[in-house]
């Protein structure tokens, strides 16, 4: 099973440019959300989505923007990089929340992404 | 709102020694609870959960982590570390309203020396 597939797993940017971290899930998961890692900083929330065309923010959001098209895939774009992205990336999906009707709230990781921004 | 903190942010530890690392939340509601692991270069994976019932959770290499309601503390624990369970850990918290997100602690950073 692949599970959460991150691309790509490692980035260098420039400052002002733009890119798209990919991520796609074949679990057929409704939750997905990125987040990112910094040292020290644990994980931070920047956007989920609860399913297809629905979306919010999370603790982190600007500079980011994401849209769920389908169930499987949710990108995280980058608009106009800055040296305080530099970072890992992780996208994360789960069946359902934590004391729900479906699921346990478990979310499963993708292996990652590491942006630097110059 | 919820928040976590992990008490913590490196714990040195022999080989074969027990080991407790430290998590506390902050919630006015419900609350679930969840430790991952992350080993060097890798994403996180589950360790354990707590979502209601007993408070004395087991899970995954030998973990259990205790959910205590009153001290609002959900603490991992290990009677004996090997060398393999040097990684990073993560306490998270969610509630019934988080809608699929967790709130992530800062990190625990395990070392196991032989």
């Amino acid at each position: 099973n692949a599970g959460v597939t991150q691309t790509p797993k490692f980035q260098v940017l420039k400052t002002g440019q733009s890119m798209t971290l990919q991520c796609a899930q074949d679990m057929n998961h409704e939750y997905m959300s990125w987040y990112r890692q910094d040292p020290g900083m644990g994980l931070r929330l920047i956007h989920y989505s609860v399913g297809a065309g629905i979306t919010d923010q999370g603790e982190v959001p600007n500079g980011y923007n994401v849209s769920r098209s389908t169930t499987e895939d949710f990108p995280l774009r980058l608009l106009s990089a800055a040296p305080s992205q530099t970072s890992v990336y992780f996208c994360a999906s789960s069946y359902g929340v934590a004391g729900g009707l479906r699921g346990t709230g478990e979310l499963f990781f993708g292996e990652g992404s590491r942006l630097t921004v110059l | 709102a919820q928040s976590v903190t992990q008490l913590d942010s490196q714990v040195p530890v022999f080989e074969e020694a027990p080991v407790e690392l430290r998590c506390n939340y902050s919630s006015s509601v419900s609350v679930y609870l969840f430790w991952y692991v992350q080993y060097p270069n890798q994403g996180l994976q589950l360790l354990l959960k707590y979502l209601s019932g007993s408070t004395l959770v087991k899970g995954i290499n030998g973990f259990e982590a205790e959910f205590n309601k009153s001290q609002t503390s959900f603490h991992l624990r290990k009677p004996s570390v090997h060398i393999s369970d040097t990684a990073e850990y993560f306490c998270a918290v969610s509630t019934s309203s988080n809608t699929g997100k967790l709130i992530f602690g800062q990190g625990t950073t395990l070392q196991v020396k032989p």
